[in-house]
C-alpha cells in the first residue's frame, strides 16, 4: 500500500478554465475527503464521501466545485471557471470506519493549484 | 468564535529543551483529538491522536487532553532541528476533522 496517490502535484491555470484533480486513497479505508489549504492557514473542509456517497458538502462551497466517487474507489474534484482566489493546495484524506476506535486521517501529498 | 484555536507562533526552542503546543476547542462534545505535524510545502502528518482525558505519551512526543477545560496540548521533548515545522491540532467531529491554524515552531541549534 502506497497511501494516499494525488494527481498532479502542481497546476497552474489561466482564470476561468476547468480544473480536475484526482485522488487514491488507500484501498481499505471507506472515507474520503477533500480540504483546501491556503497559505498560513489550517486544512479547511469541502467535502466527504463514504464509499460512493457524497454524505457532506462545506456551505463554504462554491457551486463551481464538484467531486465523484463514482466506484467508491477513486475521487474527482473539479473546479471550473477557476478565480484566482481558488489558488491553494487541494489535499485528499483517506481514513477507514469499521467500529470501535476513531482511525486518523491519512492525507496525500496534495495538489497545489495557482490561477494566473 | 474559531472551533479550534492555536498561537501562530513561532514558537523558538533551543535544541534539547522541551516545545509545548497549546490548543483549545469550542464544541463540548468533541470526543477525538489529533496532531499533525506539517513541513513547509508538504501535507499534513499525524504524529499522535488522543480520545481520552489525561496523557498520551509516544516516543518524545506527549499529547494531554483535558475535555472539562476544552484543550489539548502536545510536548516534543528533547527538540530536534528536524521538529521544526507547524504542528496542527484538529477535532473530529460530525465525522470530519476541523483544524486549527497551527503553531510554528523552530527548533534553534
Amino acid at each position: 500500500d502506497t497511501g494516499v496517490s494525488q494527481n498532479p502535484r502542481h497546476k497552474i491555470t489561466k482564470r476561468g478554465q476547468n480544473v480536475t484533480f484526482r485522488c487514491d486513497p488507500i484501498s481499505e479505508h471507506n472515507r474520503l475527503y477533500w480540504y483546501r489549504q491556503t497559505l498560513g492557514q489550517g486544512p479547511e473542509f469541502l467535502t466527504y464521501f463514504q464509499n460512493e456517497a457524497q454524505l457532506e458538502k462545506s456551505r463554504l462551497l462554491s457551486d463551481r466545485f464538484s467531486a465523484e466517487r463514482p466506484k467508491g474507489s477513486f475521487s474527482t474534484l473539479e473546479i471550473q471557471r477557476t478565480e484566482q482566489g481558488d489558488s491553494a493546495m487541494y489535499l485528499c484524506a483517506s481514513t477507514s470506519r469499521a467500529g470501535g476506535a476513531p482511525y486518523g486521517y491519512t492525507f496525500g501529498s496534495g495538489t497545489r493549484l495557482t490561477v494566473v | 468564535q474559531k472551533e479550534v484555536e492555536q498561537n501562530s507562533g513561532p514558537l523558538s526552542v533551543p535544541e534539547g529543551a522541551i516545545a509545548s503546543l497549546n490548543c483549545t476547542y469550542s464544541d463540548r462534545g468533541s470526543q477525538s483529538f489529533f496532531w499533525y505535524r506539517q513541513y513547509s510545502g508538504k501535507s499534513p502528518e499525524l504524529i499522535m491522536s488522543i480520545y481520552s482525558n489525561g496523557d498520551k505519551e509516544d516516543g518524545r512526543f506527549t499529547a494531554q487532553l483535558n475535555k472539562a477545560s476544552q484543550y489539548v496540548s502536545l510536548l516534543i521533548r528533547d527538540s530536534q532541528p528536524s521538529d521544526s515545522a507547524t504542528y496542527l491540532c484538529a477535532r473530529e467531529g460530525g465525522n470530519k476533522l476541523t483544524f486549527g491554524g497551527g503553531t510554528r515552531v523552530l527548533v534553534k541549534p
